[in-house]
């Protein structure tokens, strides 16, 4: 079964610094892998998603991330965090029902606070 | 996000109400989502439809009732809930890019 794991409940990282927000994944075949994040009170919004190509996948709002298939990793980062990033990140893996329907797996969520 | 609307944003409900929640996704998607998020809990995938058919029933409790009339609007009839149901409950779309998009979710409370 497809599975992610988010190993930190919550990251902690100052104003202008480098953040890393890690997430490995466990699949059968190759791995759909997918960020989003939620600011409190809103749904869950897209960032990016590896499918396939470059392994550095660039999203929105100054984020990236890597996926590492030997470590079976798609950690998210971005090189100088913003207070305003402070929200609730999830990684996703995508499990297929139908050819054309898929449905996602979701880790528990990282809770990234970014202090002034 | 604008994408995807959900009403009500927020529903407080006795035990022995009947209730709806409503989605209606503008980016003319084929697949609609519900999910459930509790405190503390990875997302929980309810029910999925592709062209109004429903294809996914995550073992989720006959008190809760999806309706898809077309592609564009998903319901949720909720009928003698629990306090446990009480959770944020997020509708999604996706059309063929691997990406859902999510509602702002209603927040739901039952008493």
């Amino acid at each position: 079964a497809q599975s992610v794991a988010q190993p930190e409940d919550q990251v902690n990282v100052a104003e202008g610094n480098p953040l890393t927000v890690k997430c490995t994944y466990s699949v059968s075949g190759n791995p759909y892998l997918f960020w989003y994040v939620q600011y409190p009170n809103r749904g869950l919004q897209f960032l990016l998603k590896y499918i396939t190509g470059d392994n550095l996948v660039k999203g929105s709002y100054g984020f990236e991330a890597e996926f590492n298939k030997s470590q079976t990793s798609f950690h998210l980062k971005k090189p100088s965090a913003l207070v305003s990033d402070s929200a609730l990140y999830f990684c996703a893996v995508r499990d297929l029902i139908y050819e054309d329907t898929d449905k996602l797996i979701f880790g528990t969520g990282t809770r990234l606070q970014v202090f002034p | 996000e604008t994408g995807v609307t959900q009403t009500p944003r927020h529903l407080v409900m006795g035990m022995t109400n009947k209730k709806s929640l409503k989605c209606e996704q503008h980016l003319g998607h084929n697949a609609m989502y519900w999910y459930k998020q509790s405190a503390k809990k990875p997302l929980e995938l309810m029910f999925v439809y592709n062209f109004k058919e429903q294809t996914e029933n995550n073992s989720v409790p006959s008190r809760f009732s999806p309706e898809c009339p077309n592609s564009s609007h998903l319901f949720l009839h909720l009928h003698t809930l629990q306090p446990e149901d009480s959770a944020l409950y997020l509708c999604a779309s996706s059309q063929d890019t691997f990406a859902q998009y999510f509602g702002p979710g209603t927040r739901l409370t039952v008493l």
